[in-house]
């Protein structure tokens, strides 16, 4: 079992749609968790961090489910502009402070118009 | 503000080589990351290294080494070159590496071509 698990898609989606991506992670003792986005042949930049709680940043929101150990990303009102590749990320840091970072393999998403 | 820099951009190298890779980061940044994407693929983590001294290793085979310098700077060497190496080779900078809260900043990368 890969350690995070995303839906490769595409997803096909017309503007003002709603959609949710979902990503799951198979180390318990995960501590941290993000979603970055990727533009076609560019870096991955942070979108936002994901907390217990739930977060809320704009059309995007964000959830964690430790119990379940599942994240979720929800754009509400899609634009062109968030044609990318969604990467989810799951950090952990053992008792000797070494950290490993894992990626997702990406959910791509097309907004059409 | 300078960003995260990376060189080479390009590159291209034939099996059995070695290759170096170099990373600046963002001033002020203590801890740099290296990470592997292969077309189609999340990136994959390689190393972390803060202060100098290394933090984190990926499932990477002893072929792949990296250091950071006294002004935070860092190199990923890569010897015995594979067609399989070829990749986007990404390195992040982050503010304080043993913080589990705290953002990657990405540099644009180094392609790197095994023939």
């Amino acid at each position: 079992r890969k350690e995070v698990e995303q839906d490769p898609g595409p997803f096909n989606v017309p503007e003002g749609a709603t959609v949710a991506f979902n990503c799951t992670y198979s180390n318990s003792a995960s501590q941290s968790f993000f979603w970055y986005r990727q533009d076609c042949r560019k870096e991955p930049k942070l979108l936002m961090s994901v907390y217990s709680s739930g977060n809320e940043d704009g059309r995007f929101t964000a959830q964690l489910n430790r119990a379940s150990q599942y994240i979720s990303l929800l754009i509400r009102d899609s634009k062109l502009s968030d044609s990318a590749t969604y990467l989810c990320v799951v950090r952990i840091r053992n008792s000797g402070g070494y950290q490993k970072v894992t990626f997702g393999i990406g959910t791509k998403l097309q907004v059409i118009p | 503000d300078a960003g995260v820099t990376q060189s080479p951009t390009h590159l291209i190298k034939t099996r059995g080589q070695h290759v170096t890779l170099r990373c600046s980061p963002i001033s002020g940044h203590k801890s740099v990351s290296w990470y592997q994407q292969v077309l189609g693929q999340g990136p994959q983590f390689i190393f972390q290294y803060y202060e100098k001294e290394e933090r984190g290793r990926g499932n990477f085979p002893d072929r792949f080494s990296a250091r950071q310098f006294p002004n935070y700077s860092s190199e990923l060497n890569v010897n015995a070159l594979l067609l399989g190496d070829s990749a986007l080779y990404l390195c992040a900078s982050s503010l304080n590496g043993m913080a589990n809260t705290g953002e990657l900043f990405f540099g644009e990368g180094s392609r790197l071509t095994v023939l």
